[in-house]
């Protein structure tokens, strides 16, 4: 089992442009989340799947979309980024009523 | 919402010592209590968690204590080591019993513990 995985570990855009960060996990896991982590700030969630089908906004979703394409998968999405946006984020995913495993992260840089 | 406050934001202590790290949260709804530690550069990984049916929870070194009341809990470590050195992040959500709940972690700020040989 990888767990959780993420691509790509290292971004570097420039103001305006899009990227979409990918989150995979293989262990049949119902929900899936998408953190940002900033210093001083702990981790903030940006977006959630409960379970396949459905996507909800978390703490922080302005700026960001979401799409769960499969159980397996939930990616984040950046249509204009922002300098604000520079941070690292983090994919989770959970069994029921229980622990949430994180993956490796994202590190994003908008210049 | 939930809001979870943790203190103190840094810990410096001697290899041996015991270190305590407390966290408070808002809602009295909230029944699951998990806590993280992230090395430098790396992922946050479970180290313990409590449900507000207990009181205290122990693993080895590592134990956790939950004030339902007071609504804080706090992370206690003992015969501390350098490789317990790291960011600890406390976080509480709602889970029920029924595992219906979507598991919607708050996290506190985060505690730099250094641990000097």
């Amino acid at each position: 089992n990888a767990g959780v995985t993420q691509t790509p570990k290292f971004q570097v855009l420039k103001t305006g442009q899009s990227m979409t960060l990918q989150c995979a996990q293989d262990m049949n896991h119902n929900s899936m989340y998408w953190y940002r982590q900033d210093p001083g700030m702990g981790l903030r969630l940006i977006y959630y799947s409960a379970s396949e089908g459905t996507t909800d906004k978390g703490e922080v979703p302005n700026g960001y979309n979401v799409s769960r394409l499969n159980k397996r998968e939930f990616s984040l999405r950046l249509e204009s980024a922002a300098p604000s946006q520079t941070s690292v984020y983090f994919c989770a995913s959970r069994r029921r009523a229980d622990t949430q495993y994180f993956g490796p992260g994202t590190r994003l840089t908008v210049l | 919402g939930e809001n979870v406050e943790q203190h103190p934001s840094t810990l410096s202590v001697q290899e041996g010592d015991s270190a305590v790290i407390k966290c408070t949260y808002s809602d009295s709804a909230s029944n699951y209590f998990p806590w993280y530690k992230q090395e430098l550069g790396k992922r946050p990984q479970l180290i313990i968690d409590i449900r507000s049916n207990v009181g205290e929870k122990k693993d080895q070194r590592i134990a956790v204590t939950l004030n339902k009341t007071a609504k804080h809990f706090s992370l206690h470590i003992t015969e501390t080591q350098p490789e317990d050195s790291a960011v600890y992040f406390c976080a509480a959500t709602v889970a029920n019993a029924g595992g219906t709940s979507y598991g919607k972690l708050t996290f506190g700020q985060g505690t730099i513990l250094t641990v000097h040989p």
